[in-house]
């Protein structure tokens, strides 16, 4: 009963390389999330999506882009990574398209990434 | 500004006593109002999902209480273990986002022996 999971559990890079975050879920669920948290902060969402082959941007996209590449999968990529990218990454989903109904959002373990 | 404030930012208790954290929220109208325990490395687990309309929600040995009429809502844990030992977030949904969740920075709980 794997829930949400999520590659690398770390990463370190250097100022202007890219990488992907990976997700994925196998509860079926509709909607995905990608968060960031920082210490003294609450989560932030950077982007989500609704259902498969939708995504839309929330509170702090910039420098981010995001693909459902199916109902099961949902990855982050950070094209040209900065020092204020250094963060959590926290993938969740969730069973309805929208936060409206009582379903709760169901998180991986994050990724802790370093930009040097 | 949507705001959710948690108090106090940490908190330390022995164990078997009980506690209770608090979430102030300016966030108005909201849809629903939620705990999360996230343990030290993990992501976050969900307690408790409470309507503007509910006034408490229970999970075991956690109790969470919402006063819409105050803004506040808060987290009762009884008799407390090591392993409740954790953050516990307070997250609230504006009724203006179909998406949108606004988290709380949290409150650091330690059960000591």
């Amino acid at each position: 009963n794997a829930g949400v999971t999520q590659t690398p559990k770390f990463q370190v890079l250097k100022t202007g390389q890219s990488m992907t975050l990976q997700c994925a879920q196998d509860m079926n669920h509709n909607s995905m999330y990608w968060y960031r948290q920082d210490p003294g902060m609450g989560l932030r969402l950077i982007y989500y999506s609704a259902s498969e082959g939708t995504t839309d941007k929330g509170e702090v996209p910039n420098g981010y882009n995001v693909s459902r590449l199916n109902k099961r999968e949902f990855s982050l990529r950070l094209e040209s990574a900065a020092p204020s990218q250094t963060s959590v990454y926290f993938c969740a989903s969730s069973a309805d398209r929208t936060i409206y109904s009582n379903q709760p959002q169901h998180f991986g373990d994050g990724t802790r990434l370093s930009i040097l | 500004k949507n705001q959710v404030e948690q108090s106090p930012q940490s908190l330390i208790i022995l164990e078997g006593k009980n506690c209770t954290l608090q979430c102030n929220y300016t966030v108005s109208p909201f849809s629903n109002l939620r705990w999360y325990k996230q343990d030290t490395g993990r992501g976050p687990v969900s307690l408790t999902i409470m309507t503007f309309s509910e006034n408490t929600k229970s999970n075991g040995r956690y109790t969470a209480t919402l006063d819409a009429d105050t803004k506040q809502s808060s987290l009762h844990i009884t008799a407390s273990q090591l392993s409740d030992s954790a953050s516990y977030i307070c997250v609230v949904s504006p009724m203006d986002s179909s998406y949108k969740l606004i988290f709380g920075s949290g409150t650091r709980l330690l059960v000591r022996p």
